[in-house]
């Protein structure tokens, strides 16, 4: 199963609201996880479920979707948020992530 | 707290061999499948292998199957992934990650480790 991400980078400031899709090539129904990652850092775990927010994590991330169609949103832009974004299918094997987006700081 | 520490990596000649450790602390290790994912310099994530939480069953990417065998010592705590036959292309960062159960199917992967780097040059 492919991922498509889009946009494969993107520009933004502080304070915007910013959408990032994830398109599989096959329905994969809910099991879609979202990971940040920052330079030197290993992935961090932000929604798994396709919406379900991991423990810990800003509100201001949310997740939504299902089937072959979903995306990431942050609602207001904090500083800490400049990263690269991974969708990632549990749906069945073998695993796959996009290629990712990065998120730079306008 | 979970931990996962990731050890073995280094350089080593096209066709050579190394074994990468990954020891796990903070969670009964036995119970949860356990997954190894690469990142090669600059670039995105790619899924290696998944082993169940008792070892019985394996899952390997079709890019290091027949070179590549996971397994693990859960009187240890600890994964393992034996890597046979090494080319350039497996150069790359290699995480440790702890699977939500005990298959990795329909799961999601929280936590990392911080990874061992393995180079793959002559």
């Amino acid at each position: 199963i492919q991922l498509t991400q889009s946009p494969s980078s993107l520009s933004a400031s502080v304070g915007d609201r910013v959408t990032i899709t994830c398109r599989a090539s096959q329905g994969i129904s809910s099991y879609l996880a979202w990971y940040q990652q920052k330079p030197g850092k290993a992935p961090k775990l932000l929604i798994y479920g396709a919406s379900t927010l991991q423990s810990g994590v800003p509100s201001r991330f949310s997740g939504s979707g299902s089937g072959t169609d979903f995306t990431l949103t942050i609602s207001s832009l904090q500083p800490e948020d400049f990263a690269t974004y991974f969708c990632h299918q549990l749906n069945s094997y073998p695993f796959t992530f996009g290629q990712g987006t990065r998120l730079e700081i306008k | 707290e979970v931990q996962l520490l990731e050890s073995g990596g280094g350089l080593v000649q096209p066709g050579g061999s190394l074994r990468l450790s990954c020891a796990a602390s903070g969670f009964t290790f036995n119970i949860y499948g356990m997954s190894w994912v690469r990142q090669a310099p600059g670039t995105g994530l790619e899924w290696v292998s998944t082993i169940s939480g008792s070892g019985d069953t394996k899952f390997y990417a079709d890019s290091v199957k027949g070179r590549f065998t996971i397994s693990r010592d859960n009187s240890k705590n600890t994964l393992y992934l034996e890597m046979n036959n090494l080319r350039a292309e497996d150069t790359a960062l290699y995480y440790c990650v702890q699977c939500s159960g005990g298959f990795c199917y329909q799961k999601y992967f929280h936590p990392w480790g911080q990874g061992t780097l393995v180079t793959v040059s002559s």
